[in-house]
């Protein structure tokens, strides 16, 4: 089982819609949570970190269930500029390293 | 601009040749980690370093492979000998340390061999 799993996609979603995926993370012990974005051919760039209350950064939302122990991203108003693929991170107390998902490819479609 | 730099942007190696990848962290991290990223795929960590150590490298290949983060100057991820399957975007991103913290990306180095 791998240790931190997400939908690959692609989300194909219409411009304006609200889209959301989940990540999933196996040892119950983890202890930070961050969202990034990577556009292709490109670095991956810190979306937002992810707080047992919950965040939020304008249109995007970003939940913690520990109990089921998955991280949500949430994307309100898509906008064509959201395509990326979304990459969840999970860091554990043990494990100094942060451990990646492959991502979720997301298609925002006019 | 303080963030983490790489150099080159863009490499290519004929086979059998050697490449070396640099990479200085943002200013006030000592935490650097090596990413590899072949087309169509997600990132696969490579090897975690701090200044003098090498903390893990266990997405390390034990051949060719082998990377340093020296006292003064920046990261170095050596390749030897290189072959047809090492092309990819490598990337390296550093933190201040520590679980909590988020790590912060260059713009990655993309490697051709001929």
């Amino acid at each position: 089982r791998k240790e931190v799993e997400q939908d690959p996609g692609p989300f194909n979603v219409p411009e304006g819609a609200t889209v959301a995926f989940n990540c999933t993370y196996s040892n119950s012990a983890s202890q930070s949570f961050f969202w990034y974005r990577q556009d292709c051919r490109k670095e991956p760039k810190l979306l937002m970190s992810v707080y047992s209350s919950g965040n939020e950064d304008g249109r995007f939302t970003a939940q913690l269930n520990r109990a089921s122990q998955y991280i949500s991203l949430l994307i309100r108003d898509s906008k064509l500029s959201d395509s990326a693929t979304y990459l969840c991170v999970v860091g554990e107390d043990s494990n100094y390293q942060l451990i990646w998902g492959a991502g979720t490819k997301l298609i925002i479609k006019p | 601009n303080a963030g983490v730099m790489q150099n080159p942007r863009h490499l290519v190696r004929r086979r059998g040749q050697e490449a070396r990848l640099r990479c200085s962290p943002m200013k006030g991290h000592s935490h650097v980690y090596w990413y590899r990223q072949l087309p169509e795929e997600g990132l696969k960590f490579m090897v975690y370093l701090q200044k003098e150590n090498i903390i893990d490298e266990s997405g390390m290949p034990k051949e060719r492979f082998s990377a340093e983060f020296p006292k003064e100057g920046p990261s170095i991820l050596r390749i030897q000998q290189v072959v047809r399957g090492d092309s990819a975007a490598y990337f390296c991103a550093s933190s201040p340390g520590g679980v909590y913290q988020p790590q912060h990306f260059g713009d990655g180095t993309r490697l051709s061999i001929l």
